[in-house]
């Protein structure tokens, strides 16, 4: 079955404590995503990879961190978490990176940082 | 820059009614729009997209969609709801860059029975 595949699917973690998401996907896509949702504010980019060792940020990318050592995996990594990253966290991939490919979301981290 | 305004941040419906659900979006250049559900506890999932030709798409679940460009919107409709159709409804547009997509705050459909 083609999916994005997210874990942990919820954490509760410490101010400091170091943390990765992992993000997999099994449809051989270019382009991975990673976006948090917070009420009110709908989604919002962090950073994105457009192919191997290709990754740049996105809105907010502050606090975060990324690899994409391999094609199909595109961690996310929090090296210091603060409260104010407690949020909803989605992993999406798509085939390339052209404006009408449907991007594919994970089913979501729920991250509690206190 | 780009931008999604959704005007309703909580819309209620009975079962069997129709549902418009509103977009506005922002973007120099001809858009790529697009309608995303969550579920309760889950991913979101594609309804439809537009990115050319025929201006009222059709989508999965009996959703459709009209781009109008002189009101810069992107509607979602459908004309009888189901309970199950009770989720939270995002806009979307792309590319500013790359797949980026910007999304609207989202719109949280409740059905009454």
């Amino acid at each position: 079955e083609a999916q994005v595949t997210q874990n942990p699917r919820y954490l509760i973690t410490v101010t400091g404590k170091k943390l990765t998401v992992t993000c997999s996907q099994n449809m051989n896509h270019e382009y991975m995503s990673w976006y948090r949702q917070d009420p009110g504010l709908g989604l919002r980019q962090i950073y994105y990879s457009m192919n191997v060792e290709v990754t740049d940020k996105g809105d907010v990318p502050e606090g975060y961190k990324v690899s994409r050592k391999e094609k199909r995996n595109f961690p996310l990594i929090l090296e210091s978490p603060s409260p104010n990253q407690t949020s909803l966290y989605f992993c999406a991939s798509s085939l390339s990176r052209g404006g009408e490919e449907t991007q594919y979301f994970g089913p979501g981290t729920r991250l509690l940082v206190l | 820059a780009q931008s999604v305004t959704q005007p309703d941040i909580h819309i209620t419906v009975s079962e069997g009614a129709s549902l418009e659900l509103r977009c506005n979006y922002s973007y120099g250049a001809t858009p790529y729009l697009f309608w995303y559900v969550q579920s309760p506890g889950q991913g979101l999932q594609l309804l439809l997209k537009y990115f050319s030709g025929d201006t009222l798409v059709q989508g999965i679940k009996g959703f459709e969609a009209e781009f109008k460009r002189s009101q810069s919107s992107f509607n979602l409709r459908k004309p009888s709801v189901h309970w199950s159709d009770a989720a939270e409804y995002f806009c979307a547009v792309g590319p500013e860059y790359g797949n980026k997509l910007v999304f609207g705050a989202g719109t949280i459909l409740r059905v009454k029975s």
